[in-house]
């Protein structure tokens, strides 16, 4: 069965430091890969999507993740993180067979907790 | 309005109530979703329409009651149900179904059944 895994359900880090948040992700056909950012009493956001391409993607307010198929990964950074963007994070997939629902998977959540 | 709007923000009802939540997006979209998300759980797919046709069930309890009237407009009706069903309820939409399409999400509403 699809499956997605956050790593840390908290990651404190202080302001202008590097974050990483962790995505691993398990299927057995091809996925499409999301992350979205939920700030407080707020829906959830789109950060970046990869579809195919480049590993590499470059999203919304600095973000980037890379994903790495045969690690079955697509791990969120920021090479520095601001107070804004203290929030939830979640990494989701739709796998290829998904076409006729549109079912997203969605990870735990990851609360990033940035510092002054 | 823009995007995906969901009314009311905020809820609390007792276990004999019966409310409904309303979504409405702005977007053109065809296909809308409600998802559940409790503390620390994985968001919950509970239901999908796509051009008002629920096309996915996600095994809901029968107290959960959606509706889809036209593409713009999705609504949850809520009857007898548990102190476990308080949860965030999201309503989100995609242009359509298809694997690249990214789902649009509301605020949500806040749900607290006493």
């Amino acid at each position: 069965a699809q499956s997605v895994t956050q790593l840390d359900s908290q990651v404190p880090v202080f302001e202008e430091a590097p974050v990483e948040l962790r995505c691993n992700y398990s299927s057995s056909v091809s996925v499409y890969l999301f992350w979205y950012v939920q700030y407080p009493n707020q829906g959830l956001q789109l950060l970046l999507k990869y579809l195919s391409g480049s590993t590499l993607v470059k999203g919304i307010n600095g973000f980037e993740a890379e994903f790495n198929k045969s690690q079955t990964s697509f791990h969120l950074r920021k090479p520095s993180v601001h107070i804004s963007d203290t929030a939830e994070y979640f990494c989701a997939v739709k796998e290829e067979w998904s076409g006729n629902t549109g079912k997203l998977i969605f990870g735990q959540g990851t609360t990033l907790q940035v510092k002054p | 309005e823009t995007g995906v709007t969901q009314t009311p923000r905020h809820l609390v009802m007792g276990m004999t109530n019966k409310k409904s939540l309303k979504c409405e997006q702005h977007l053109g979209h065809n296909a809308m979703y409600w998802y559940k998300q409790s503390a620390k759980k994985p968001l919950e797919l509970m239901f999908v329409y796509s051009l008002e046709e629920r096309v996915e069930n996600n095994s809901v309890p029968s107290r959960f009651s959606p509706e889809c009237p036209n593409s713009s407009h999705l609504f949850l009706h809520l009857h007898t149900l548990q102190p476990e069903d308080s949860a965030l309820y999201l309503c989100a939409s995609s242009q359509d179904m298809g694997f690249s399409y990214e789902q649009y999400f509301g605020p949500g509403t806040r749900l607290t059944v006493t």
